[in-house]
C-alpha cells in the first residue's frame, strides 16, 4: 500500500483565498483524521470521520474551516477565506480495526498564508 | 483537551546512551501509543501498550505503563543519531480517536 497520500505537499496563498487540502487514506481503513501542527500549539485534532461520517468536529477553529469525506478513499479540508494564522502543517491520518487503531499519517501539507 | 503530557520537553544525549521519555495522562485508557516524528515528516507509530500490560519491548524500545500513576515511559537503548526526532505519546479517548501530547524533542549527538 502507498500509505496515506496528501496533496499538495506545499501551498502558498494570499490572505482571503480559498485553500483545499486533499487526502487519500489507506484502503480498508474506516477512520480518517485531520490534524494541524504548529510550533506554538503542537498537534491539534481538527475533525475525524468514521465510515465517511464526521464524528467530532469540535477542533475545527471556526466556520472558515470545513471538511468532507464523499467516499471511503477521499477527503478534503477547505479553508475559506484563509488567514495568515492558518499557516501550519496539516496532516491527514487514517486507522483501521487493527490492534489498537494505531494511526498512519500522511506526509503533511505545509500551508503558508501571506 | 490535552490528555498526554510528555516529559522532558527536550532531551540531548550522546550516541550510545539510553534515552528515557515520560508521559502522564489524566483519564482512564484502553491503550497508550508512542509515535515518532522526524523533522518535516508525519508521525510514525512505534509501539502500543494496552491498559492491562505493564511492559512491552520492540527492538531497542521498551515501554512501561503504570495505570495507578497514569504514566508511561519510553526507553530507547543504545541510541543512534538516527533516533533524533520528536516522540509523542497518545491515549485513546474513544474508539478510533487518540489524544496526542506535545512531544519530547530528542537530540542524539554522534
Amino acid at each position: 500500500d502507498a500509505g496515506v497520500i496528501q496533496s499538495p505537499r506545499h501551498e502558498v496563498t494570499e490572505m482571503g483565498q480559498e485553500v483545499t487540502l486533499r487526502c487519500k487514506p489507506i484502503s480498508g481503513h474506516d477512520y480518517l483524521f485531520w490534524y494541524r501542527q504548529t510550533m506554538m500549539r503542537g498537534l491539534e485534532l481538527l475533525i475525524y470521520f468514521n465510515n465517511n461520517v464526521p464524528i467530532d468536529d469540535s477542533g475545527m477553529p471556526e466556520d472558515r474551516f470545513s471538511a468532507k469525506m464523499p467516499n471511503a478513499s477521499f477527503s478534503t479540508l477547505k479553508i475559506q477565506p484563509s488567514e495568515p494564522r492558518d499557516s501550519a502543517v496539516y496532516f491527514c491520518a487514517s486507522s483501521g480495526p487493527g490492534q489498537g487503531y494505531e494511526q498512519y499519517f500522511g506526509p503533511g501539507t505545509r500551508l503558508t498564508v501571506t | 483537551s490535552q490528555q498526554g503530557e510528555e516529559d522532558p520537553q527536550a532531551l540531548s544525549i550522546q550516541e550510545g546512551e539510553n534515552a528515557t521519555m515520560n508521559c502522564s495522562y489524566k483519564t482512564s485508557i484502553n491503550n497508550l501509543q508512542w509515535y515518532r516524528q522526524n523533522s518535516g515528516r508525519g508521525l510514525v507509530h512505534l509501539i502500543l501498550i494496552r491498559s492491562n500490560e505493564r511492559e512491552k519491548h520492540s527492538g531497542r524500545l521498551r515501554v512501561t505503563l503504570d495505570t495507578s500513576k497514569k504514566s508511561s515511559s519510553l526507553l530507547i537503548t543504545a541510541s543512534r543519531a538516527a533516533d533524533t526526532a520528536s516522540y509523542f505519546c497518545a491515549t485513546d479517548q474513544s474508539q478510533g480517536n487518540l489524544i496526542f501530547g506535545k512531544g519530547t524533542k530528542l537530540s542524539v549527538k554522534p
